[in-house]
């Protein structure tokens, strides 16, 4: 039974930090590049960040780039997403994703997603 | 960052067929494969379509995906009343390092 389920999501002032979770099992975690996809109220999808399997590479939007950070701990299989100097426009849910086949972006599992409200 | 461009709603009665385009550009459709994605209301996206016109285990033969150059375009055919939801193609763009969403396309079957 694959599973991944996000958690850590919850309102937070503006210029603060959070840190997001997404622990998973049954997927052979560590074989995999994760990714963290987010969506706005109302909105569409936004890729946020990936993680190579080994933690070798990682890229991000320009929209969080040096704002947030994806890591992964194999030991827990979980992946985490820190974010600071959290903005408004940060306020979405927040989806981590198992890519299937790297440098194809096929998302094949999805947790259900933590929601993240930056607001004073 | 730009997203793919998808037209936002598409409409069609039950039975009848129904695509929805996606355009891009030489750095993602034009270089990579395209996989689409269905959210059903207040859930998470499950993976449609992948490697352009691949459907995952448990995906209905109704739905069926194809790209030319850096557009790509999905079909729904018998459209069903529980085919109603947001559609979003992506590709992996060679300059984000990532995968490229579609602003989406909410289906509606009237």
């Amino acid at each position: 039974q694959v599973q991944l389920v996000e958690s850590g999501g919850g309102v937070v002032q503006p210029g603060r930090s959070l840190r997001v979770s997404c622990a998973a099992s049954g997927l052979m975690f560590r074989s995999y590049a994760m990714h963290w996809v987010r969506q706005a109220p109302g909105k569409g999808l936004e890729w946020v960040a990936v993680i190579w399997y080994d933690g070798s590479n990682k890229y991000y939007a320009d929209s969080v780039k040096g704002r947030f950070t994806i890591s992964r701990d194999d030991s827990k299989n979980t992946l985490y997403l820190q974010m600071n100097s959290l903005r408004v426009d940060d306020t979405a849910v927040y989806y981590c994703a198992r890519d299937e086949r790297l440098w194809f972006g096929e998302l094949n599992y999805w947790g259900q997603g933590t929601l993240v409200t930056v607001s004073s | 960052q730009s997203v793919l461009t998808q037209p936002p709603s598409a409409s069609e009665t039950p039975g009848q067929r129904v695509t929805i385009s996606c355009s891009g550009s030489s750095s993602n459709i034009g270089s990579n494969t395209v996989n689409w994605y269905q959210q059903l209301p207040g859930t998470a996206p499950k993976l449609l379509i992948f490697d352009n016109n691949q459907r995952p285990s448990g995906v209905p033969d109704r739905f069926s995906g194809s790209k030319s150059g850096t557009s790509a375009s999905l079909a729904i055919s018998g459209l069903q009343s529980e085919d109603e939801a947001d559609y979003y193609c992506a590709a992996w763009d060679d300059s984000l390092n990532g995968p490229m969403f579609g602003g989406g396309t909410k289906l509606t079957v009237l």
